[in-house]
């Protein structure tokens, strides 16, 4: 199947400063990321939508200026928790969509990210 | 009503066992249908992909959609302790973009 890394696996990081997490397609080309968080035990809860070259629709209930979304390429997105809290540690994983129609229209997930806030 | 029901669990089963997990939806806009195995601490891994009602079989795995009584199954066949793991349904639309919708997940056990 197709590719899509995440990285960092796995981040711990003080309260009150901010993490960047990337989102990368390495053989194919995708307009469109999806952020999601999962917390122990449950579903993956969809937190927004990222558009390359546009502003990201973020789902009822998530701060836009706590989780920044920068999708500055084709083949990249990024989240960054802003001042980062305890409870903001959390599974976050991406996934994206082949952008040729012609090609796999699956999602494919990148491998997550636990960020613990201590 | 939730869009996606999928019963948590867990299912344990012994190692050989026929594997039947579910999902219902009530969307009926819903054109395509997936199903994503989770290991711990890991992301979700693409099993099967359906489009519209039918079958699908991939080795062990055979998938079926059946969107008239918009209920969906997955079967694993002689089960190894190797597929102990969470398993996702999702689906969405056919339009653009759209995010997928996910069940709540089943966490299954293979006993050896």
């Amino acid at each position: 199947g197709a590719v899509v890394s995440q990285h960092p696996s796995w981040v711990i990081c003080k309260s009150g400063t901010s993490v960047k997490i990337e989102c990368r397609s390495l053989d194919f080309q995708a307009t469109t990321m999806f952020w999601y968080r999962q917390f122990p035990k449950q579903s993956l809860m969809l937190m927004a939508t990222s558009n390359e070259g546009s502003k990201a629709t973020y789902e009822q209930g998530v701060e836009k200026d706590k989780f920044l979304i920068n999708h500055a390429s084709l083949t990249l997105s990024t989240l960054t928790v802003t001042s980062a809290h305890p409870e903001d540690s959390s599974f976050y994983i991406c996934s994206a969509r082949d952008l040729d129609p012609r090609g796999r229209t699956e999602a494919f997930f990148g491998q997550g990210t636990r960020l613990t806030v201590v | 009503q939730k869009e996606v029901e999928q019963d948590p669990g867990p299912l344990s089963v012994p190692e050989g066992a026929i594997v039947s997990l579910n999902c219902t939806y009530s969307n009926s806009a819903f054109q395509y249908f997936m199903w994503y195995r989770q290991y711990s601490r890991k992301g979700p891994e693409l099993l099967m992909y359906t489009y519209s009602s039918g079958n699908k079989e991939d080795g062990r795995f055979t998938a079926q959609v059946d969107k008239s009584s918009k209920y969906i199954s997955l079967f694993i066949r002689d089960s190894q302790p190797s597929d102990s793991a969470t398993y996702l349904c999702a689906m969405r639309r056919n339009s653009g973009n759209t995010p997928l919708v996910f069940g709540k997940g089943t966490r299954l056990s293979v006993i050896a």
